[in-house]
């Protein structure tokens, strides 16, 4: 069976300061990648996916940054983090092709202070 | 560009009753329609996923119908438990294979 993987669960960072958060899917191959974020009061915003090592898609233009350095590996980056980065950040994977499931991780609660 | 609405926002009621989610979206154009359950503080749960070529999925206590001409989905649940307390978001695939997320629907079921 799959699973998917995203550390760490909370953080708390000053502002100005880097991000990294990792998540891993086990169980699969090939998968496409999703970042999403969600802030208090909206829905979900898709930040990057990727379709394979290497490539990555980004719908926002901000201070964030993802990268895919192995198949079932997909980190969010930041260098230096703003106050408007704090939210829940969830990781997604889906089957190549358009019919698929998208699964979703347990999430990394981000409090930028 | 493809918009979701789920109204209402929040939704109370009684053990045991049957209730209705409702979804629209804008743009018929979709591969698949996506039911997920949210709790707090926890990832998304899938629930139901329906091809645009389909009427209804079910799944236990939960049944989703797709009307994709009309731009509408409904999750029913039977006999809502406390337990089904949570957040019920839709979310539609379009062509460029990215969902497009509904802001969810809080359900509270009163003991």
């Amino acid at each position: 069976s799959q699973t998917i993987h995203q550390w760490p669960a909370t953080l708390v960072q000053p502002v100005g300061s880097p991000l990294s958060l990792e998540c891993t899917v086990e169980g699969t191959s090939n998968p496409n990648l999703y970042w999403y974020r969600q802030a208090a009061g909206r829905g979900l915003q898709l930040l990057f996916y990727s379709v394979g090592i290497g490539q990555i898609s980004s719908e926002v233009p901000q201070n964030l940054s993802a990268s895919r350095p192995q198949d079932r590996q997909f980190i969010l980056s930041s260098k230096k983090l703003l106050l408007s980065d704090s939210g829940f950040y969830l990781c997604a994977w889906a089957r190549l092709g358009l019919a698929g499931q998208q699964y979703f991780g347990p999430g990394t609660r981000l409090t930028v202070t | 560009k493809q918009e979701v609405t789920q109204i209402p926002a929040a939704l109370s009621v009684p053990e045991g009753e049957n209730l209705v989610l409702n979804c629209s979206f804008t743009d018929s154009a979709i591969y698949n329609l996506q039911w997920f359950r949210q709790d707090p503080g926890k990832g998304l749960t899938s629930l139901l996923l329906i091809q645009s070529s389909q009427r209804e999925q079910t799944s236990g206590r939960l049944n989703a119908s797709l009307d994709k001409s009309s731009g509408r989905s409904t999750l029913y649940i039977a006999a809502s438990q406390p337990g089904d307390s949570a957040t019920y978001l839709c979310a539609v695939k379009g062509a460029n294979s990215k969902l497009t997320f509904g802001k969810g629907i809080t359900l509270s079921v009163r003991p």
